[in-house]
């Protein structure tokens, strides 16, 4: 079955050290998101790319990197810089174009970051 | 910009009770708009979507309907399960994009007790 795949589930991180998330879809799509989701701030962008090679900031992207090397994988990683990295982060994917004008995210499950 | 406002949680019911989750919209043009449920440890799965004003989406019971001059997506459902209980989330695409970049309102946690 199609889908996103989110690793790992859950990790730990001491301060000052860089931990890196990991997304792959075998959806075929083109565009990648990466969600940061706090309790009651809903979703916050973090990241998002449309296609290989090529990403652009959301709100919130100081203290993160991405790369889009390949279609299908979209790695997030949460640096040093970032002040209060603990949260659940959230991939999503969606096709690059769409003529509906409801082109829809799919989800992975998420990666649950805690900062010891 | 664009933003979305649900109503404050935690909304908790009864099962068979009747459910409104109020969604507004701030946003140029005219967006697409959707709902998404989270149910506990997982990601988020669209619920139903509307496209166009007065559109109305619908699914496993519950149903939305796209009101331009309210500026409003509220969600409904007639009668709530105990299975219903999750986040329910309303969004937004900005119109004229060709991506799925979505702009999400703060949550809304749905208890149903049986």
């Amino acid at each position: 079955d199609g889908g996103i795949t989110q690793s790992p589930k859950y990790l730990f991180r001491k301060e000052g050290q860089n931990v890196t998330l990991s997304c792959e879809q075998n959806l075929n799509h083109d565009a990648m998101y990466w969600y940061r989701q706090d309790p009651g701030q809903g979703l916050r962008l973090i990241y998002y790319s449309q296609i290989v090679n090529d990403f652009q900031k959301g709100d919130i992207a100081e203290g993160y990197s991405v790369s889009r090397e390949k279609k299908e994988s979209f790695p997030l990683t949460v640096t040093s810089a970032q002040k209060n990295p603990t949260a659940f982060y959230l991939c999503a994917s969606s096709r690059g174009t769409d003529t509906s004008g409801a082109n829809v995210l799919t989800f992975g499950a998420g990666s649950r970051l805690t900062v010891l | 910009g664009d933003s979305v406002t649900q109503m404050e949680g935690p909304v908790t019911l009864s099962e068979e009770a009747f459910l409104t989750i109020n969604c507004t919209y701030t946003a140029t043009g005219y967006p697409s708009l959707f709902w998404y449920v989270q149910y506990p440890g997982e990601g988020l799965q669209l619920l139903l979507k509307a496209t166009k004003a007065d559109d109305k989406g619908s699914n496993k019971g519950f149903e939305a309907t796209y009101r331009k001059e309210t500026t409003s997506f509220h969600l409904e459902k007639g009668s709530v399960q105990v299975s219903d209980s999750a986040v329910y989330f309303c969004a937004l695409r900005a119109g004229g994009t060709s991506y799925g970049k979505l702009t999400f309102g703060q949550g809304t946690i749905l208890t149903v007790h049986p």
